[in-house]
């Protein structure tokens, strides 16, 4: 079964420095990529994902972006934390279409000072 | 577009008494249904999901969920909680196009008590 890797575990930035946070995945080949971020009382916001390498799709307008250089990669990235990025990262992965379930890295504390 | 509605934010509840967890969505594509299961200081798991074929789908420890396409509701129920239930459960829709977009909702907390 796959196995996602996401570091680093905790992480404290300054305000307008950059952020890359990078997500591997073992035991399967061209998973489906996902970055979410989790707050409390609003569940899981998806911020981008993708189905392969170089193709990204972005759900929510702001300061992050995503790349996809190889196949099992993800990285989250930004060029200037804002305060309001601080939040718990997830990525997940998903084999489709006949494998539907989602599996998740342990999570990326960010937090912005 | 797709959207994921959890309308209870918190379900507090007796050990051994019966719940009901909400979830509603919209999508204009068909879409495969998940109920997510996050325990206190773990990672999130599957704990049941709908593809096809019988409406009503059963998890491993006795919650189990109906889709209900008229109402676009995937609720998800228990006939008798234990306390090790106490988790957040976050409901989710992955379209079935060859984007393999998952959203979730803003999840539920179900608190059990003795």
């Amino acid at each position: 079964s796959q196995t996602i890797h996401q570091w680093p575990a905790t992480l404290v930035q300054p305000v307008g420095s950059p952020l890359s946070l990078e997500c591997t995945v073992e035991g399967t080949s061209n998973p489906n990529l996902y970055w979410y971020r989790q707050a409390a009382g609003r569940g899981l916001q998806l911020l981008f994902y993708s189905v392969g390498i170089g193709q990204i799709s972005s759900e929510v307008p702001q300061n992050l972006s995503a790349s996809r250089p190889q196949d099992r990669q993800f990285i989250l990235s930004s060029k200037k934390l804002l305060l309001s990025d601080s939040g718990f990262y997830l990525c997940a992965c998903s084999r489709g279409p006949t494998n539907t379930e989602a599996f998740f890295g342990q999570g990326t504390r960010l937090t912005v000072v | 577009a797709q959207s994921v509605t959890q309308l209870d934010s918190q379900v507090p509840v007796f050990e051994e008494a019966p719940v009901e967890l909400r979830c509603n969505y919209s999508s204009s594509v068909s879409v495969y249904l998940f109920w997510y299961v996050q325990y206190p200081n773990q990672g999130l798991q599957l704990l049941l999901k709908y593809l096809s074929g019988s409406t009503l789908v059963e998890s491993i420890n006795g919650f189990e969920a109906e889709f209900n396409k008229s109402q676009t509701s995937f609720h998800l129920r228990k006939p008798s909680v234990h306390i090790s239930d106490t988790a957040e459960y976050f409901c989710a829709v992955r379209s079935m196009d060859s984007s393999y977009k998952l959203i979730f909702g803003s999840g539920t907390r179900l608190l059990v008590r003795p």
